[in-house]
C-alpha cells in the first residue's frame, strides 16, 4: 500500500501551459517536502511546508498544504522547459518517540516541450 | 562544497557477488540514509543511520548491510547480489532528522544491474 499517492504519475505540456500536481494520503504529516529530481542526478528539494492550509511560492511554483496536513499540490505557471523532470512529494509522519519516518511518493514526470 | 558523493557511479555485478558501495558526506551531517529507486515504486528507504557508530533498517533492507565507522561515510555492502537488486541507489545526508523538517541533501546516485 502506497501512503503517498501522486497524480498524474505522467504529464506532457507545451511550453506557455500551466499544471497542477498533487500529493494526497489518508495519513497526518507534520511536514510534506516537494522535490525536483533530473535524469541521472539525485532529488533537490524545492520546499518544505509544515502549517495547515500553508501557501509556499518559489518563483512561478505554487505549494499547498492541504489544512488537514493529508494532502500537497504543486502548481507551475506558464511552464518552461527548464522545469522538466520527476516531481516526487515526500510526507513526515507523525510519531511518538524518535523513529524516523519520512515517505515519498512515487513521483510525477513532467515533460514540457517547446 | 562536493556535498554528498557516491562511488561508483555504476556498476554491472553477476548473481551472488559482492560489492560495497562509498558515501561520503562532507557538511558535518548526523544523519545518513540509503535508498533504492526502482520504476513505478519511487523511493524506498533500505538503512539508514542517526550518527557515528550507528545503523538502522528502513523498508526494503534485506540482503543488504551497512556501517558507519566515519561520521562522513555511510557504507551499503551487498553479500550475494539478486537480479531483484538491480536498481539505482541512492545516498543521503541531513543534520538533523527529517522529523524536524530538515532537508534531505541527495548524491547523483549509482546505476547497478545484477545479471
Amino acid at each position: 500500500t502506497q501512503l503517498l499517492e501522486q497524480s498524474p504519475q505522467f504529464l506532457s505540456i507545451q511550453e506557455g501551459e500551466n499544471l497542477t500536481v498533487y500529493c494526497n494520503s489518508s495519513s497526518v504529516f507534520s511536514s510534506l517536502q516537494w522535490y525536483r529530481q533530473e535524469p541521472g542526478e539525485g532529488p533537490v528539494l524545492l520546499v518544505t511546508v509544515v502549517t495547515g492550509g500553508e501557501v509556499k511560492k518559489l518563483k512561478r511554483l505554487t505549494f499547498q498544504f492541504g489544512d488537514a496536513r493529508k494532502d500537497s499540490s504543486l502548481h507551475i505557471t506558464a511552464a518552461q522547459p527548464g522545469d522538466t523532470g520527476l516531481y516526487l512529494c515526500a510526507g513526515a509522519l507523525m510519531s511518538g518517540g524518535s523513529n524516523y519516518k519520512l515517505t515519498f511518493g512515487k513521483g510525477t514526470l513532467l515533460t514540457v516541450n517547446p | 562544497n562536493a556535498g554528498v558523493t557516491q562511488t561508483p557511479k555504476f556498476r554491472v555485478l553477476k548473481t551472488g557477488q559482492s560489492m560495497t558501495l562509498l558515501c561520503a558526506q562532507d557538511m558535518n551531517h548526523e544523519y545518513m540514509y540509503w535508498y533504492r529507486q526502482d520504476p513505478g515504486m519511487g523511493l524506498r528507504l533500505i538503512h539508514y543511520s542517526v550518527g557515528e557508530g550507528t545503523t538502522a533498517k528502513g523498508e526494503v533492507p534485506d540482503g543488504y548491510n551497512v556501517s558507519r565507522l566515519k561520521k562522513q561515510n555511510f557504507l551499503l555492502g551487498l553479500e550475494s547480489a539478486a537480479p531483484s537488486q538491480t536498481s539505482v541507489y541512492f545516498c543521503a545526508s541531513s543534520y538533523f532528522s527529517p522529523w524536524a523538517n530538515e532537508k534531505l541533501f541527495f548524491g547523483s546516485g549509482t546505476q547497478l544491474s545484477v545479471l
